[in-house]
């Protein structure tokens, strides 16, 4: 398996819902990432998971939860978004995060905040 | 810290002809680079990347780059374009010296002419 599973792939929410994404690998690797991407940019690094711990904040607002329950998965809880928030949310892996060979990025979930 | 450069939002070219894409790095450390295609509604999907080995490095679908240490560069190119390469190209470095983050350019959107 060399995918990256993301769901769902699709989601519209009102700015009090609570929602989840959900992310899962099951390559082995050890290093897992959250970027956010708008229309015509590139993405921006949110979080980065490494053994399951989390090991990086880009100094993201705490309406944006990550989670790690394990090697596989990766969540990203979401509560009180803005429509600024949306996107589409990218989950990536890569066998370590300080061995540089890549990363493998899921399809995305495009989110909508209405 | 480390940025990217890529030249040129946009590059228009007819089938079978050369694509050249253009990335210019910056980095304070010997730096890891590579290049991800991003088609619409999609994750990205790494293309190559340069790792300190061989200077030319290939990668799927046809495409190479070469690493210039002189001139910073590591353009992205293929011999011959096809109507399936029309998609947003981004060129990434990343090193140790920046907890292995990958950082992104502004992305070039590359069209192809029947």
């Amino acid at each position: 398996d060399t995918e990256v599973t993301q769901t769902p792939k699709h989601l519209v929410m009102g700015m009090t819902n609570k929602k989840s994404l959900k992310c899962e690998q099951h390559m082995g690797h050890r290093a897992m990432y959250w970027y956010k991407q708008k229309a015509k940019k590139p993405p921006e690094l949110m979080f980065v998971y490494s053994y399951e711990k989390l090991s990086i904040n880009e100094s993201v607002p705490s309406r944006f939860s990550p989670e790690c329950p394990n090697s596989s998965l990766l969540n990203l809880h979401l509560h009180a978004l803005q429509p600024e928030d949306s996107a589409l949310y990218l989950c990536a892996s890569s066998q370590d995060r300080l061995r540089q060979e890549g990363y493998t990025f899921g399809s995305g979930t495009r989110l909508t905040v209405v | 810290a480390q940025s990217v450069t890529q030249l040129g939002s946009h590059v228009s070219v007819s089938e079978g002809a050369l694509v050249l894409l253009r990335c210019n790095y910056s980095s304070s450390v010997p730096p890891y680079l590579f290049w991800y295609v991003q088609y619409p509604n999609q994750g990205l999907q790494l293309l190559l990347k340069y790792t300190s080995a061989a200077t030319l490095v290939k990668g799927i679908n046809g495409f190479e780059a070469e690493f210039k240490k002189s001139e910073t560069s590591f353009h992205l190119t293929k011999p011959s374009a096809h109507m399936s390469d029309a998609a947003e190209y981004f060129c990434a470095v990343s090193d140790i010296a920046n907890a292995g983050k990958s950082t992104f350019g502004d992305g070039t959107t590359l069209t192809v002419k029947p």
